[in-house]
């Protein structure tokens, strides 16, 4: 059974970067699919923020993407997410998820989610 | 970017009343490659129906989707009292980016 956690800071200050990493168990990362992160915020709903495959190819979404990085370490089984000079704006609960399996498609598992606060 | 607009906002019905939701794009999903899943309070969303029509794996059958080009609906036949969600609709024909809709309130009358 796939599953995925999130981990990282709560807490976060503006102009800061942004640093979340998603375990996965259950299946592993270079057997295929791609691998994501989707955030949802009170006032944007959900967006997604990018994915990465196994071979580290990414694709983002073009209305962050001066300011994310997704990066892949398969001997960890695990994927993260860096987003640079977060604002108040970028306060959300941040989902990692398994994209498609050979295109960034639908997102068939999720995490639980965490929420990240942008604050002084 | 495909704009994806979901109607009604909200809406009120009983258990095992019939429910259809709307989602209208902005230009045609190419290939109805659009997706819809439902969320409950404090869960992450759960992905119930891609390729516009296609359920997921253990997906209930009174879930169903239709649609193409601009216009897709989702119904359920007769609602339960677990399906009382919020329900996203979501296009990855022209992406990236990946979209999704607003979201539309499932409630209990």
């Amino acid at each position: 059974q796939v599953q995925l956690q999130e981990s990282g800071p709560g807490l976060v200050k503006p102009s800061e970067t942004l640093s979340l990493t998603c375990t996965v168990s259950g299946y592993s990362i270079t057997s295929g699919y791609f691998w994501g992160w989707v955030r949802q915020s009170p006032g944007k709903g959900l967006e997604w923020i990018g994915s990465i495959y196994h071979s580290g190819s990414t694709y983002y979404n073009p209305s962050l993407k001066s300011r994310v990085s997704i990066s892949i370490d398969t001997s960890k089984n695990e994927f993260s997410l860096k987003l640079s000079s977060v604002t108040a704006a970028d306060t959300a609960v941040y989902y990692c998820v398994r994209d498609g399996l050979v295109v960034v498609s639908v997102f068939g598992y999720w995490g639980q989610g965490t929420l990240v606060t942008v604050s002084s | 970017d495909i704009v994806l607009t979901q109607s009604p906002g909200t809406l009120s019905l009983s258990p095992g009343e019939r429910a259809t939701l709307s989602c209208t794009a902005s230009q045609s999903v190419s290939s109805s490659y659009l997706a819809w899943y439902q969320q409950k309070p404090g869960q992450a969303p759960r992905l119930l129906i891609y390729g516009a029509s296609r359920r997921a794996t253990g997906i209930p059958d009174r879930f169903s989707g239709s649609g193409s080009g601009t216009d897709f609906t989702l119904t359920i036949s007769r609602l339960e009292p677990e399906d009382f969600a919020v329900y996203y609709c979501q296009q990855y024909g022209n992406s990236p980016p990946i979209t999704f809709g607003q979201g539309t309130r499932l409630e209990i009358k």
